[in-house]
């Protein structure tokens, strides 16, 4: 069974301040990972995609990925209220590429 | 580009009923995907399409939940008949390749009383 794995939280943070999401992933042959971001009421939307072991950074966000210890997690620099959401990982494997997802982290960033 | 377009958007029906989710991809993705959201299991999958025949179904809950994707453009999820546990946010995503990232449709919020 391929699971993924995050805590539901919530996270709470500062306006301003990095917002750190972590995930775990129990299948070894997961080779592409995502994290999508999802409002209350709303449909998941792709933040950012990460493939190979390291950080990948697209504005406010990073992604970091270390396969050796099947770990992905999404640092949210200069953190806003509108970045208050609840962030789904997810990861795919090699053989079938139908994203797991977990169940989600809630973050409110409260002024 | 429209994105995917799921319809109805919501659904109220008593249990027993038949209820049929609709869904169109986005134009050129070759997979399409039926996920169901709760609050108790997170986001599952039930049906993967690869090329409008079916990969993977081995999410679907039993015998009364039926999914087809009769062209590229069209796919639909049944229940037939439904229960109140199958009360539930269903989504339809689509994606141009294998390993590419979903692109979601908006869901169809069910309510089987």
């Amino acid at each position: 069974q391929k699971e993924v794995e995050q805590n539901s939280g919530p996270l709470s943070v500062p306006e301003g301040a990095i917002a750190s999401l972590n995930c775990t992933y129990s299948d070894r042959g997961s080779q592409s990972f995502f994290w999508y971001r999802q409002y209350s009421g709303k449909s998941p939307e792709l933040i950012m995609s990460i493939y190979s072991n390291g950080d990948k950074e697209d504005g406010r966000f990073t992604a970091q990925l270390n396969k050796a210890s099947q770990y992905v997690s999404l640092l949210i620099r200069d953190s806003q209220p509108s970045d208050s959401a609840t962030y789904l990982c997810a990861a795919s494997s090699g053989g079938s590429y139908i994203p797991t997802f977990g169940r989600g982290t809630s973050l409110i960033v409260h002024p | 580009d429209a994105g995917v377009i799921q319809s109805p958007r919501h659904e109220v029906t008593e249990m027993g009923q038949e209820v049929t989710l609709r869904c169109k991809p986005i134009s050129g993705h070759n997979s399409l995907f039926w996920y169901r959201q709760t609050m108790m299991r997170g986001l599952e999958l039930l049906i993967y399409f690869n090329n409008n025949v079916p990969i993977d179904d081995s999410g679907m809950p039993e015998d009364r939940f039926s999914a087809k994707m009769p062209n590229a453009s069209f796919s639909t999820l049944k229940i037939q008949p439904s229960e109140p546990r199958d009360s539930a946010v269903y989504f339809c995503a689509s994606s141009p390749t294998y390993n590419s990232p979903l692109h979601f449709g908006n869901g169809t919020r069910l309510t089987v009383t």
